[in-house]
């Protein structure tokens, strides 16, 4: 049982330039999200999925793209990477309680 | 989601006991109250939950008062690798709360730095 699993685990990014962090759970749930954490700052929702084909924006959803077609696999997209997405990006599921992934270090030059 | 507050830091020696407190006066009556924590810049980590009743499992000991709208999280001999960031969060187990609302937006507050000193 692997729980969450994000890849990669480290990115550097020029700016302008486009990525996918890929997360997937094997436990069946539902509910997915898409955090992120900047230095010695709490934990910023950004997209969430309550299904397959259903997704919705969080606190933080600007220069970010989610989809969920599958109920296992709930893909960030970065499109025009900015220094301000500069983070550490969190992915969880949450059925009876939330797992959570162990993060990408995203840095963006 | 019901909205948490949390002191900002705590200290805490190595042996004695953490007492964690969260105050969540809008809680809504089928929502749990969860705890989880943070070391350095891993995943967070599941601790406890609890709806009513008083829970402990090998990790801790989760108190939620009878009015539940506050709770207290006991690590009870803290030791240094206790330290880290807890975040205490409400949520319910269903789709949607009572007011038709869904659950799924799941929002974390700053939570609350504890230190474990030697």
């Amino acid at each position: 049982n692997a729980g969450v699993t994000q890849t990669p685990k480290f990115r550097i990014l020029k700016i302008g330039q486009s990525m996918t962090l890929q997360c997937t759970q094997d436990m069946n749930h539902n509910y997915m999200y898409w955090y992120r954490q900047d230095p010695g700052m709490g934990l910023k929702l950004i997209y969430y999925s309550v299904g397959a084909g259903i997704t919705d924006k969080g606190e933080v959803p600007n220069g970010y793209n989610v989809s969920r077609s599958t109920t296992e696999d709930f893909p960030l997209r970065l499109e025009l990477a900015a220094p301000s997405q500069t983070s550490v990006y969190f992915c969880a599921s949450w059925g009876a309680e939330a797992f959570f992934g162990q993060g990408t270090r995203l840095t963006v030059v | 989601d019901a909205k948490t507050t949390q002191p900002t830091s705590m200290d805490c020696a190595e042996g004695r006991a953490a007492n964690l407190p969260c105050n969540h006066s809008t809680i809504s009556g089928n929502e749990y109250v969860y705890w989880y924590r943070q070391i350095h810049s891993q995943g967070p980590q599941y601790i406890i939950h609890g709806l009513k009743n008083n829970e402990t499992n090998e990790m801790a000991s989760l108190i939620i008062t009878e009015d539940r709208k506050s709770s207290t999280l006991i690590l009870p001999h803290a030791t240094l690798r206790d330290t880290a960031v807890y975040y205490c969060i409400v949520r319910g187990l269903g789709a949607f709360n009572a007011g038709g609302t869904s659950y799924g937006k799941l929002t974390f507050g700053q939570g609350t730095i504890l230190t474990v000193h030697p």
